[in-house]
């Protein structure tokens, strides 16, 4: 098994320019997130799925959004990069308690983006 | 405002201490508190996930305790060695209803000197 797998693992954009990041997991985990971690302040939560087709809003959400048409995929599209999205970001999978599982979070490598 | 804090923020330690850090969580609505074990350049990976008050877990030398009544954990590492050195964060999972809520900590960076 990969677990969670991230797509790119850097990228270095312009202010205005867009892109989508990819995560992948193939644990057949229900709950997915995206979170952000800068320097001194933890993991943020951006946005996180509950399952296939449904998106809910994290702790930081502004200028962020994201998909999950498939179970295994959940994409964070970033459509007018600003230079305060600069970050590292990390998606992560779940097995949540709802379903009789640990909860514990699967994070993917990470990718490094640096908007100029 | 729910809040994990995290103490102390980074420590050195020579290799062979015995080192123990705190995790401070709301002791209301409770439901899980887990610890992960995050490496330079690498993703953070999990170490426990504890969920009853007086839990206690061990994994080789760390272990780590659960007060939910008081709201805190500790983590514990017996002989340190240098591959020990990493950030060790905390995240508090409150009752699973509603709008999900797990919460992290902003780590305690250990480092280990041989």
């Amino acid at each position: 098994n990969a677990g969670v797998t991230q797509t790119p693992k850097f990228r270095v954009l312009k202010t205005g320019q867009s892109m989508t990041l990819l995560c992948a997991q193939d644990m057949n985990h229900e709950y997915m997130y995206w979170y952000r971690q800068d320097p001194g302040m933890g993991l943020r939560l951006i946005h996180y799925s509950v399952g296939e087709g449904t998106t809910a809003k994290g702790e930081v959400p502004d200028g962020y959004n994201v998909s999950r048409l498939k179970k295994q995929n959940f994409l964070l599209g970033l459509e007018s990069a600003a230079p305060s999205q600069t970050s590292v970001y990390f998606c992560a999978s779940s097995y949540p308690i709802q379903r009789g599982g640990p909860d514990t979070q699967y994070f993917g490598p990470g990718t490094r983006l640096t908007v100029l | 405002i729910l809040n994990v804090e995290q103490s102390p923020q980074s420590l050195h330690v020579q290799e062979g201490d015995s080192t123990n850090f705190t995790c401070s969580f709301p002791s209301s609505n409770f439901y899980a508190l887990h610890w992960y074990r995050w490496e330079t350049a690498k993703s953070p990976e999990a170490l426990f996930v504890m969920t009853l008050n007086g839990d206690e877990k061990k994994k080789g030398r760390i272990s780590a305790t659960l007060n939910t009544k008081e709201g805190y954990s500790y983590l514990y590492i017996k002989g340190s060695q240098p591959e020990d050195s990493a950030t060790y964060l905390c995240a508090f999972r409150i009752w699973p209803s509603g709008t999900y809520k797990y919460i992290f900590g902003t780590g305690t960076r250990l480092k280990v000197l041989a």
